[in-house]
């Protein structure tokens, strides 16, 4: 059974940092490309970033580019989103997300249960 | 990165069949077999209905279906039950290691 096990939300002043973590399992994680998504207090969901199996590929949102960068670290089954300069507007649910395939090219088929992240002074 | 174009809201009685459009461009739903559609109720996390347009996964009841024309994507949803009232997302490959979604239509049951 596919688990994926976000950790790392909390509050956090605007302009601070915070680190987000996911544990995987109950699948080979090195053969599938990831992704973070996140879903603001009463919105839409929206696509934050991805990467590929190998970590040769990664894709960001407009709105995070330049201020969250993503990784693995696929001996550990882990994935990171280290997020900076927060804002406000970045407050949401992040969860992390497997992608079907071994990019990170198609929706994503298996989520984790999201840790909140609030950005707040 | 524009998000996908969905319906704010669509509802329909037990049994009726209603359809979410899912609007994008030549650089996502049109230039990719590749969108979703989700399923998600209050609180709980995204559950995926469709994937490549038009396949579903195990355990999806066949009263939901997928297709696509041109740069338009949409979900059907036949012979509504109540637990079928949720907020309904689309998802496309966007290019670039990209994804985009929809803003999200809300399913109401009447």
């Amino acid at each position: 059974e596919v688990q994926l096990v976000e950790s790392g939300g909390g509050l956090v002043q605007p302009g601070r940092s915070l680190r987000l973590s996911c544990a995987a399992s109950g699948f080979t994680f090195d053969d599938y490309g990831m992704h973070w998504v996140r879903q603001a207090p009463g919105k839409g969901l929206e696509w934050v970033s991805g990467i590929s199996w190998n970590s040769g590929s990664i894709g960001y949102a407009d709105s995070v580019k330049g201020r969250f960068t993503m990784s693995r670290d696929n001996a550990k089954n882990s994935l990171y989103l280290q997020m900076n300069s927060l804002r406000p507007e970045d407050t949401a649910l992040y969860y992390c997300a497997k992608d079907p395939g071994r990019i990170a090219g198609r929706p994503v088929d298996y989520w984790g249960q999201g840790t909140l992240v609030t950005v707040s002074s | 990165q524009s998000a996908l174009t969905q319906p704010r809201s669509v509802s329909g009685s037990p049994g009726q069949s209603v359809t979410i459009s899912c609007t994008g461009t030549s650089s996502d739903v049109g230039g990719y077999n590749y969108v979703s559609w989700y399923q998600q109720h209050p609180g709980k996390v995204p559950k995926v209905m469709i994937y490549d347009v038009n396949k579903r996964p195990s355990g999806v009841p066949d009263r939901f279906s997928g297709s696509k024309s041109g740069n338009t994507a949409s979900l059907t949803i036949s012979g509504l039950q109540a637990e079928d009232e949720a907020d309904y997302y689309c998802c496309s490959y966007a290019g670039s290691y990209t994804l985009v979604f929809g803003g999200g239509t809300k399913l109401t049951v009447l």
